[in-house]
């Protein structure tokens, strides 16, 4: 059974600090993704990775960036975390770059 | 740039109902569409895709039908349960970047 799974599911932090998001998949998909999902506007992509140390902006990277160097984890950080990056953050990967596959999420409140 | 519009951001109805989510989009490559359904504090599930024009998918009750002449992909289901209240996203890739453009997504909720 494909899988995604995300670390940690809830996570609250102070303005000002760092935080850290980590994804994995076990189907060695190459490509993986981060979006942020806020209500009445949908799922926006922020990052997305083709493969190892391969990533490219999706349509609201800033204030975050990414990090692969395994083909199954990719992670996504938040340097200064700011109060409107309060949201639901999903991870997915892709077998061929059109269907893929999400995580469970992780609610982050930036506080 | 690809656009997805789903125009109802709402929908509710009596269960045993037929239903339709409408779904339109812009692109300049060849589509291809996808609905995503998600429950309630859970992730995103592909329930339909398609990129063969005037083809009916199905899967788990729903269906739809791509139509490039109209460039439309709605969801429709002959008789909604309880169970299919949820978010649904129509989604839409065209160059093979992997990059998926979502719409807003229509709530159902259907009730007893």
């Amino acid at each position: 059974d494909m899988k995604v799974t995300q670390m940690p599911r809830y996570l609250i932090k102070r303005m000002g600090e760092n935080v850290l998001l980590e994804c994995g998949q076990d189907m060695s998909h190459e490509t993986m993704y981060w979006y942020r999902q806020d209500p009445g506007l949908g799922l926006q992509l922020i990052y997305i990775s083709y493969d190892v140390d391969s990533n490219s902006e999706g349509d609201i990277p800033k204030g975050y960036r990414v990090s692969r160097k395994k083909r199954e984890h990719f992670s996504l950080i938040l340097d200064s975390a700011k109060t409107n990056q309060t949201s639901v953050y999903f991870c997915a990967s892709s077998p061929d770059n059109y269907e893929q596959y999400f995580g469970p999420g992780t609610r982050l409140t930036v506080l | 740039g690809d656009s997805v519009t789903q125009t109802e951001g709402l929908v509710t109805l009596t269960k045993g109902l037929p239903v339709m989510l409408n779904c339109t989009y812009q692109t300049t490559y060849s589509p291809f569409l996808f609905w995503y359904v998600q429950h309630l504090n859970e992730a995103p599930k592909l329930l339909l895709k398609s990129s063969t024009d005037n083809k009916r998918t199905e899967h788990q009750g729903f269906y739809a039908t791509l139509h490039k002449s109209s460039s439309s992909f709605h969801l429709q289901k002959s008789s909604v349960q309880l169970s299919d209240s949820a978010l649904y996203f129509c989604a839409l890739t065209g160059a093979n970047t992997g990059k998926l453009t979502f719409g807003h997504g229509t709530i159902l909720r259907v009730h007893p």
